[in-house]
């Protein structure tokens, strides 16, 4: 689906470096999501938030922070990257409003840290 | 908070048999069960969902059951194809729309 797309979609980058992974929507949704994917482990949310001033952390946010810079751009740091960040992570955008929606998900970013 | 689990993680079927998956969930105020369908590489996608107002949804080959009271909900393939192989994963949702996944199921389908 071209209207949530990522950036970088892979990334090599070394312990201890801090990394930028970028999100951004065409969809015109408030919602926005940072999960991340590890074999066997399904999807993790990271953080999300709801709208521009809203963020939240989600099951897994140690070692992670996010940015949201508009309603269509939401991005995730690591500040110090670490092997165990090894993953492959997916932005992800829903209608806003009362009750739960369907979510569309970016491409992925496939991050290594070694 | 909510936790789903998914069963089983691997399903190895035969071209135009059924697949069955599972899963089960602990908030009793969840709302919503989408069911995404993942193929190698790429993102996940919503093939299916249903409300807790309702107990069961079909849409061609697919449908999902719901059972509130046990706290469970299945999705069904009926005459599977090759095209079915991807990770299939369920999720629930809580009012606000937060998703917890489960775990996946890998389905196989051999010619």
């Amino acid at each position: 689906d071209a209207d949530v797309t990522q950036t970088p979609r892979n990334r090599i980058t070394k312990t201890g470096k801090r990394i930028m992974l970028e999100c951004s929507q065409t969809k015109g949704h408030d919602r926005m999501y940072w999960y991340r994917q590890d074999p066997g482990l399904g999807l993790r949310l990271i953080y999300y938030s709801f709208d521009v001033k809203d963020i939240n952390k989600g099951e897994i946010s140690d070692g992670y922070s996010v940015s949201r810079q508009a309603q269509a751009k939401f991005s995730l740091s690591l500040e110090s990257a670490i092997p165990n960040q090894t993953a492959l992570y997916f932005c992800a955008t829903s209608d806003g409003g009362t009750g739960a929606y369907e979510q569309y998900f970016g491409p992925g970013t496939r991050l290594t840290v070694t | 908070g909510e936790n789903v689990e998914q069963h089983p993680s691997t399903l190895s079927v035969q071209e135009g048999d059924s697949a069955v998956i599972k899963c089960t969930y602990s908030d009793s105020a969840s709302n919503y069960f989408p069911w995404y369908k993942q193929e190698l590489g790429k993102r996940p996608q919503l093939i299916i969902d249903i409300r807790s107002n309702v107990g069961e949804k079909k849409d061609q080959r697919i449908a999902v059951t719901l059972n509130k009271t046990a706290k469970h909900f299945s999705l069904h393939i009926t005459e599977t194809q090759p095209e079915d192989s991807a990770v299939y994963f369920c999720a629930a949702t809580d009012s606000w729309g937060k998703f917890q996944f489960g775990a996946g199921t890998q389905v196989v389908v051999t010619p």
